[in-house]
C-alpha cells in the first residue's frame, strides 16, 4: 500500500523559515516525479513544485520561486521542501504527491498534509 | 498560465440523482486533465486520469469525457458517500493548475 506521511509544518512568523518532509513506502521512490501541493483555507487546491525521479529537475510555482527549495533523498525515500522568507500568503495545508512522470501525469497518490500557519 | 473553470460551485442533490460538473479550459490542455475526489478534512483522491480513464477503486458510477478545452465529470447514482468537493486538473503545461473546486451536497 502507497503512504506518504508529511511532517513539519506548524507555526512560524513572517520572514521565517520551515522544513516540510514527506516519507514514502509502499513504490518504488525512486522512479517516481515527486510533487508539493497547497491548499489555502477554503481555496482551491495550488501547485507549489515538483521533483523529478532523480532529483536532476526541479520545478517551482512563480510565487514561490527563489524562497522555496524542493530535494530528495532516494536512500530515505524522502522528500524534502525548504521554505524561507515565509508570507502570511503561505498558509496552508502542504500535501506530497506522486506522479509517475514529470508531464502529463496525474498526482496519483497524497499524503494527508501538515499545516503550515504563518502569523506573528 | 492555463485557468481551468468549473461549473457550477455548488450542487445539492438527492441520493440515485445523476451529476454532472464541467470544467472549461482557457486553453487546449488535449486530453491531460484529470478529476480529483476530496472529501472534508481528507486529501484529494484520484478519480479519473486523462479525461476518461477510470482508476482502480474507484466506482463505476464515475466517468469523465471531453478533450481539448471541455470536459464534465458524470456520477450516474448518487451516494451519501459521495458528498465532497470536485476538482479538475490539468498537467498539459507548466504551471500545472486547478479549477476552483465543485462542492456536492447531499439531500
Amino acid at each position: 500500500e502507497v503512504q506518504l506521511l508529511e511532517s513539519g509544518g506548524g507555526l512560524v512568523q513572517p520572514g521565517g523559515s520551515l522544513r516540510l518532509s514527506c516519507a514514502a513506502s509502499g513504490f518504488t521512490f525512486r522512479t517516481y516525479a515527486m510533487t508539493w501541493v497547497r491548499q489555502a483555507p477554503g481555496k482551491r487546491l495550488e501547485w507549489v513544485s515538483t521533483i523529478s525521479g532523480v532529483g536532476g529537475s526541479t520545478y517551482y510555482a512563480d510565487s514561490v520561486k527563489g524562497r522555496f527549495t524542493i530535494s530528495r533523498d532516494n536512500s530515505k525515500d524522502t522528500l524534502y521542501l525548504q521554505m524561507n522568507s515565509l508570507r502570511a500568503g503561505d498558509t496552508a495545508v502542504y500535501y506530497c504527491a506522486s506522479k509517475i512522470g514529470v508531464y502529463g501525469d496525474p498526482f496519483d497518490h497524497w499524503g494527508q498534509g501538515t499545516l503550515v500557519t504563518v502569523s506573528s | 498560465e492555463i485557468v481551468l473553470t468549473q461549473s457550477p460551485d455548488f450542487q445539492s442533490v438527492t441520493p440515485k440523482e445523476k451529476v454532472t460538473i464541467t470544467c472549461r479550459a482557457s486553453q487546449s490542455v488535449g486530453s491531460s486533465l484529470h478529476w480529483y475526489q476530496q472529501k472534508p478534512d481528507q486529501s484529494p483522491k484520484l478519480l479519473i486520469k486523462y479525461a476518461s480513464q477510470s482508476i482502480s477503486g474507484v466506482p463505476s458510477r464515475f466517468s469523465g469525457s471531453g478533450s481539448v478545452t471541455d470536459f464534465t465529470l458524470t456520477i450516474n447514482g448518487l451516494e451519501a458517500e459521495d458528498a465532497a468537493a470536485y476538482y479538475c486538473h490539468q498537467s498539459s503545461s507548466l504551471p500545472w493548475t486547478f479549477g476552483q473546486g465543485t462542492k456536492v451536497e447531499i439531500k
